[in-house]
């Protein structure tokens, strides 16, 4: 059964820094695209980012760009996302996705003072 | 970056109804084209990729259709587990963009 589960969320004051991580199983991780899609309260889905196989390909949606930074450790089957310069507008619930595939539980990120 | 433009966005249908949303790009997207659905509080589920591929488990009451830049989601004959809100995606070119969502709601 493929299984994404997203951790690290939490309240973080503006200008902050959290990261985010998805550990992966029931598929070969490696060969996959991988992304972070989010949705802020009431809203629609937004993607962030993705990463290649292997990480020599990145994405970032502007709005994250110098901000945000996704990587992918293949021996832990794991996804990252390092978030700094946190700013309110990053409020939101922060999903792993696979390509062609499942997406996470997301786990929630609230920046407020 | 591509636009994609969902209608309606909004939708009431009855239980056994055939449904159709459409997906609008504002570039030929090829078939680089998933259709993702929603219910409240929970996270979204892939269910077509490739425009037309149904992912596996999903019911064959759903099917996409479409390529370039229209695409179409239909669920054949609505089931009461099926109101929820239907999102497009394009994977042409990063930023990977959503539709708007459309809400498909109990008439």
């Amino acid at each position: 059964e493929v299984q994404l589960v997203e951790s690290g969320g939490g309240l973080v004051q503006p200008g902050g820094s959290l990261r985010l991580s998805c550990a992966t199983s029931g598929f070969t991780f490696s060969s996959y695209w991988m992304s972070w899609v989010r949705q802020a309260p009431g809203k629609g889905l937004e993607w962030v980012a993705n990463i290649k196989q292997g990480g020599s390909e990145k994405n970032y949606v502007d709005s994250v760009k110098g901000r945000f930074t996704i990587s992918r450790d293949d021996a832990k089957n794991s996804l990252y996302l390092q978030m700094n310069s946190l700013r309110a507008d990053d409020t939101a619930v922060y999903y792993c996705v696979r390509s062609r595939g499942a997406w996470g539980q997301g786990t929630l990120v609230t920046v407020s003072s | 970056d591509i636009q994609m433009t969902q209608s309606p966005s909004s939708l009431s249908a009855s239980v056994g109804d055939r449904v159709t949303i459409t997906c609008r790009a504002s570039q030929s997207v090829i078939t680089y084209l998933s259709w993702h659905q929603q219910k409240p509080g929970k996270a979204p589920q892939l269910l077509i990729y490739a425009a037309s591929t149904l992912y596996s488990g999903v019911p064959s009451r759903f099917s996409g259709s479409g390529s370039g830049t229209d695409f179409t989601l239909t669920i054949s004959s609505l089931q009461p587990e099926d109101f929820a809100t239907y999102y497009c995606q394009q994977t042409y070119r990063a930023p990977d963009t959503f539709g708007q969502g459309t809400r498909l709601e109990i008439k």
